[in-house]
């Protein structure tokens, strides 16, 4: 059984639209974090949150982290191909010694 | 500076076979953590180790086991390969016990044939 559950699973969408990728829970995590993942390649970190409420910005990427800390959304805003991968939301708990991760969602970002 | 590093890339084995897989982390980097991606889905933790010792374990069978040695790099072990073992093994390196930052290797693709 999956802690983190993510939607879409499958988003294929036109360059220059926006998009949004959702992960919840019904558990509380002391952080959460967002990777992205292409074919063959290890998961790359792209932001932590820690604090409910808080809001991240990473150029045309926006991570929200949901007031009660279940939840996360990831905005991207004009994507562009090479936005295109496997992105992956990961839940920390205090006194854990893993993450816990979500089920992903493929973005395909087509030209 | 270097990231972490696993080895080898890829993997052929059939079943019933046993399979080693190495990482070495971050320099200053005192945990390591192993997790299975089966394809399509997301990692799942199979071990972590801090200071040579066994800090964490997922729910996986005894067949997987690990160590580390007192350079930091460590081992994973698979035996009795089964079908199901066939998926990316992934390596994550942090500073500490604990840490919510993790960086991972590139990943050990394994296939069980």
């Amino acid at each position: 059984t999956q802690l983190l559950e993510q939607s879409p699973q499958f988003l294929s969408i036109q360059e220059g639209e926006n998009l949004t990728v959702y992960c919840n829970s019904s558990s509380v995590f002391s952080s959460l974090q967002w990777y992205r993942q292409e074919p063959g390649e290890g998961p790359v970190l792209l932001v932590t949150v820690v604090t409910g409420g808080e809001v991240k910005k990473l150029k045309r990427l926006t991570f929200q982290f949901g007031d009660a800390r279940k939840d996360s959304s990831l905005h991207i805003t004009a994507a562009q191909p090479g936005d295109t991968g496997l992105y992956l939301c990961a839940g920390h708990k205090t006194g854990a010694n893993n993450l816990f991760f979500g089920t992903g969602t493929r973005l395909t970002v087509i030209p | 500076d270097a990231g972490v590093t696993q080895s080898p890339t890829h993997l052929i084995k059939t079943r019933g076979q046993h399979v080693t897989l190495r990482c070495s982390p971050i320099s200053g980097h005192k945990s390591v953590s192993w997790y299975q991606q089966v394809l399509g889905q997301g990692p799942q933790f199979i071990f972590q180790y801090y200071e040579k010792e066994e800090r964490g374990r997922g729910n996986f069978p005894d067949r997987f086991s690990a160590r580390q040695f007192p350079n930091y790099s460590s081992e994973l072990n698979v035996n009795a390969l089964l079908l199901g073992d066939s998926a990316l093994y992934l390596c994550a390196s942090s500073p500490w016990q604990g840490s919510d930052t993790q960086y991972f290797g590139p990943g050990t693709r394994l296939t069980v044939l």
